[in-house]
């Protein structure tokens, strides 16, 4: 069965600075991975996505992650946040083994704050 | 590209009381999730559906639960006789393909006095 941790569930950083927010999974099959981002009342919107093929993968808002296998972990970095990167922060895999209908299993969730 | 609406966005209501919230998906998205969100904590998978079939329901979904998604096209998500444990954002997702990723709509809150 696949499963995501998320370390750290509040990450503080001040404007300007790197964003590092850590990700790691558990999965029987392949991964599909998925980062999204959630402001205070609305839905998740899609950051980036990993379905096997490049290990470094680019997203909106000038976000990446890369995907290492060997640590079975998928961490979401910024060189440099910005005051609207403050949000909540969602880590995710695609259940595509055992019942094949693609569901997300997420993770706990991080709070990002930066500070001015 | 008009995205997943859902309809309403909020919903107050007083224990024991029916709801019902409805999801408008991507039109050509023929794979439709609706999931559970409490606060501090991620999406909880509630049902799937392909097309009109409904083809897994979690755990969670307990018999006061139903889901239809008639057509194949919006889908409606009731809860009867609603419990303070209810109390959560219903957020529905929408997609193409199974390795494509799911787009969301902004969720109905739901609140039991």
């Amino acid at each position: 069965a696949q499963s995501v941790t998320q370390l750290g569930s509040h990450v503080s950083v001040s404007e300007g600075a790197l964003v590092l927010l850590r990700c790691n999974y558990s999965s029987s099959v392949p991964p599909y991975l998925f980062w999204y981002v959630q402001y205070p009342n609305q839905g998740l919107q899609l950051l980036l996505k990993y379905t096997s093929a490049a290990t470094l993968v680019k997203g909106i808002n000038g976000f990446e992650a890369e995907f290492k296998k060997s640590e079975t972990s998928f961490h979401l970095t910024k060189p440099s946040a910005h005051m609207s990167d403050a949000a909540e922060y969602f880590c995710a895999v695609s259940d595509h083994g055992s019942s094949n209908t693609g569901k997300l299993i997420f993770g706990q969730g991080t709070t990002l704050q930066v500070k001015p | 590209d008009t995205g997943v609406s859902q309809d309403p966005r909020h919903k107050i209501t007083k224990r024991g009381q029916n709801v019902t919230f409805r999801c408008d998906p991507i039109s050509e998205h023929n794979r439709l999730y609706w999931y559970r969100q409490t606060l501090g904590q991620g999406p909880e998978f509630l049902t799937y559906f392909q097309n009109e079939a409904q083809l897994e329901k979690s755990r969670l979904l307990s018999d006061r639960f139903s889901a239809e998604r008639p057509k194949g096209s919006f889908s409606t998500l009731e809860i009867q006789r609603t419990e303070q444990g209810d109390s959560a954002m219903y957020l529905c997702a929408s997609s193409l393909m199974i390795y494509q990723p799911q787009h969301f709509g902004d969720g109905t809150r739901l609140s039991i006095l």
